[in-house]
């Protein structure tokens, strides 16, 4: 079975601080895809990033970096130096041939920024 | 292109009622996607087209449900005799498809229609 958990529901920070949003996954198949998405209150998914699963090396993009660990079946979103406009829904899932490359989602995160 | 549209944005009906969603996607992709998104949750597959096949509907909710994309461009969503069970965000998404060596597409999505029943 495939699986992707989200175990924050929600966290709140100030402005300017690091922030971490977790993401564990669970899937039997070897070849398989991780994905970030972002939902702000306008309600429309923004992709962030794509990563499969051969593919460890972590990923920076301005602020927002990926830490991918397959030893810990982890793919968790950093936010450095956080600013009231990455208040949002953030959404990580999975996809796998095992799902037909359909989309396996977690609950999300609300993240919070206070400014 | 301005990306995936929707409408109606937000429609309010009453139990009992027949709705339609429809979709634009992006011209360029192949496969338009339908969930479902309840508060607090992720969103929630419902069904997908490849161009004007319609792959998989076995997750729609129940027969009250349907879509269609008769020309493989646009689409509609239909939810029939609307129960108050039903009032959520409905979400279309695009992707272009270029083989299954190419591996899970990048979905982009609109900014979804949101379903009130009375």
């Amino acid at each position: 079975a495939q699986k992707v958990t989200q175990a924050q529901t929600e966290i709140s920070v100030v402005e300017k601080e690091d922030v971490t949003l977790d993401c564990v996954y669970e899937t039997r198949d070897t070849t398989y895809y991780l994905f970030w998405y972002k939902q702000p209150p306008s309600g429309e998914l923004v992709f962030l990033i794509r990563r499969n699963s051969f593919d460890e090396q972590n990923e920076i993009s301005g602020r927002y970096s990926w830490n991918f660990q397959k030893s810990t079946s982890s793919f968790n979103f950093t936010i450095t130096a956080s600013q009231v406009v990455d208040s949002a829904v953030y959404f990580c899932a999975l996809s796998s041939m095992d799902s037909n490359y359909q989309l396996i989602w977690g609950a999300g995160t609300k993240l919070i920024i206070k400014p | 292109d301005t990306g995936v549209s929707q409408n109606p944005r937000h429609k309010i009906t009453k139990r009992g009622q027949n709705v339609t969603f429809r979709c634009d996607p992006i011209s360029e992709h192949n496969r338009l996607y339908w969930y479902r998104q309840t508060l607090g949750q992720g969103p929630e597959f419902l069904t997908y087209f490849q161009n004007e096949a319609q792959l998989e509907k076995s997750r729609l909710l129940s027969d009250r449900f349907s879509a269609e994309r008769p020309k493989g461009s646009f689409s509609t969503l239909e939810i029939q005799r609307t129960e108050q069970g039903d009032s959520a965000m409905y979400l279309c998404a695009s992707s272009f498809f270029s083989g299954i060596r190419s591996g899970a597409n990048v979905l982009t999505f609109g900014a979804g229609s949101r379903l009130t029943v009375l």
